[in-house]
C-alpha cells in the first residue's frame, strides 16, 4: 500500500517570502502522478500542482513549483512571493493505477504580515 | 455546470439513524470517488464508480456504508444506524479517467 508522509504540521512564512513544505512517499509502482492540494479554511479543496512520476522536468504554475526527487521519493512545494490568500492547509496526494487518491496529514500554512 | 456540488452541507442526526449525502459530479466528469475527513487528518479514500460502475470499496467502508451512482450521474451516500465515530467531513470528488480530481465543498455529519 501507498503512503505519504508529512513531516510539517505547521509551517509559517513573512508575506512575499518564499516557503517550502515537504512530503515523502512510499509506493512500488512506477508509474504514478504526485498532486499538491491547497484547502483554505471552510472552503474546498483544489488542486495547486501536479507532476507526472514519468517527467524529469519539476513541474511550475506561476508562485507553486515542485521539486521532484523520485529516488528518494520526496515531492516538495514551494511557494514563491507568499500572499495572504496561500494561507491552508496544503496536503500532498498520491495517486496510482487505480487513480484513488492517498494523501497525507497535511501542513498548516500561516502568511504572516 | 461550476464544479462539484454536494448536498446537505451540515447534517447533525443522532446515533442509531440514516443519513443520505448527495454528490453532483462536474457533467463530463466520469469518475467519482467518495473520501472521508476526520478533524486534522487528510482524506481517506472510501469508494468510486466509473460511470455507474463500483470499481473499488475501501476496508474502511463498513456494511453500514452503501453507496450509488444510477446512471452514472449524482451519486448517493448512505450511513446505516449512525455511530459517533462516524463524524466527520464526507467528500465528493469527479474526474475523467486519469486527470486531476476536482472536489466538492463536502458535508459535515455530526452524529451526537
Amino acid at each position: 500500500a501507498q503512503t505519504v508522509t508529512q513531516s510539517q504540521p505547521e509551517m509559517s512564512v513573512q508575506e512575499a517570502e518564499t516557503v517550502t513544505l515537504s512530503c515523502t512517499y512510499d509506493t512500488s509502482e512506477s508509474d504514478y502522478y504526485l498532486f499538491w492540494y491547497k484547502q483554505p479554511p471552510s472552503r474546498q479543496m483544489i488542486l495547486v500542482i501536479r507532476q507526472e512520476a514519468y517527467k524529469q522536468q519539476n513541474a511550475t504554475e506561476n508562485r507553486f513549483s515542485v521539486n521532484f526527487q523520485k529516488a528518494a521519493k520526496s515531492f516538495s512545494l514551494k511557494i514563491s512571493d507568499s500572499q495572504l490568500g496561500d494561507a491552508a492547509m496544503y496536503f500532498c496526494a498520491y495517486g496510482g493505477g487505480n487513480e484513488k487518491l492517498t494523501f497525507g496529514t497535511g501542513t498548516r500554512l500561516t502568511i504572516i504580515p | 455546470d461550476t464544479g462539484v456540488s454536494q448536498d446537505p452541507r451540515h447534517k447533525i442526526t443522532k446515533r442509531g439513524q440514516n443519513v443520505t449525502f448527495r454528490c453532483d459530479p462536474i457533467s463530463e466528469h466520469n469518475r467519482l470517488y467518495w473520501y472521508r475527513q476526520t478533524l486534522g487528518q487528510g482524506p481517506e479514500f472510501l469508494t468510486y464508480f466509473q460511470n455507474e460502475a463500483q470499481l473499488e470499496k475501501s476496508r474502511l467502508l463498513s456494511d453500514r456504508f452503501s453507496a450509488e451512482r444510477p446512471k452514472g450521474s449524482f451519486s448517493t451516500l448512505e450511513i446505516q444506524r449512525t455511530e459517533q465515530g462516524d463524524s466527520a467531513m464526507y467528500l465528493c470528488a469527479s474526474s475523467l479517467v486519469g486527470l486531476e480530481q476536482f472536489f466538492g465543498p463536502g458535508t459535515r455529519l455530526t452524529v451526537l
